[in-house]
């Protein structure tokens, strides 16, 4: 059975930190590996990784994925109070665009 | 683009009673995504439509559960009869043709008593 799991479930940590979570995936057929942001509403996209060891980066959020290892990370730097929210990890298992999530790391920053 | 449309935004209703959800997906994106969110089980994937044909439905819990879309631009989920575990937030989510980058609506948070 596909599967993605994330951990750690949940983390606190202080402003300014620096976090790194975590995404391994079971999956046939793998095509890609998504990360998404979900605040109060609707999750937000954040990137997509299809190739081992290109790190892809948007500001203080980077994230890179290891196909040999079948997992990815999302490292977040500086932290911020804003950054606090749960974040998704998704992955593709076929052409068919089914998306199988994880149950997310719940993310809180103090201030 | 307005994005993703989803009415209602709140629905609360009693066990055994017919539940619609609407979604409105972007214009010109050829999938429609229903999920369902819940503490316990997170983010599941309910069933997709490519070009307004259902691909996978193998998400949908039971025969109570129900999804249509009669046109590019309009899904409804339904839910028939509803029961208290039915409770959750449901998302429709839109994307392009090969592309896996989501859009997804606001959310209807369905509260069955």
């Amino acid at each position: 059975e596909d599967k993605v799991v994330q951990s750690p479930l949940s983390l606190v940590v202080h402003e300014g930190d620096t976090v790194t979570l975590n995404c391994s995936y079971e999956v046939t057929n793998f095509r890609s590996l998504l990360w998404y942001k979900q605040e109060k509403k609707a999750p937000t996209f954040l990137f997509m990784l299809t190739s081992s060891g290109i790190e892809k980066k948007s500001g203080r959020l980077s994230s890179i994925l290891d196909k040999k290892e079948l997992f990815s990370i999302l490292n977040i730097t500086a932290t911020q109070t804003g950054d606090s929210a749960v974040y998704l990890c998704a992955s593709s298992p076929n052409r068919d665009d089914k998306i199988i999530f994880g149950k997310g790391t719940r993310l809180h920053i103090l201030p | 683009d307005a994005g993703v449309i989803q009415s209602p935004r709140h629905e609360v209703t009693e066990m055994g009673q017919e539940v619609t959800l609407r979604c409105k997906p972007i214009s010109g994106h050829d999938y429609l995504f229903w999920y369902r969110q819940t503490m316990m089980r997170g983010l599941e994937l309910l069933i997709y439509f490519n070009n307004n044909v259902p691909i996978d439905d193998s998400g949908m819990p039971e025969d109570r559960f129900s999804a249509k879309m009669p046109n590019a631009s309009f899904s409804t989920l339904k839910i028939q009869p509803s029961e208290p575990r039915d409770s959750a937030v449901y998302f429709c989510a839109s994307s392009l043709v090969d592309s896996h980058s989501q859009f997804f609506g606001p959310g209807t948070r369905l509260t069955v008593l």
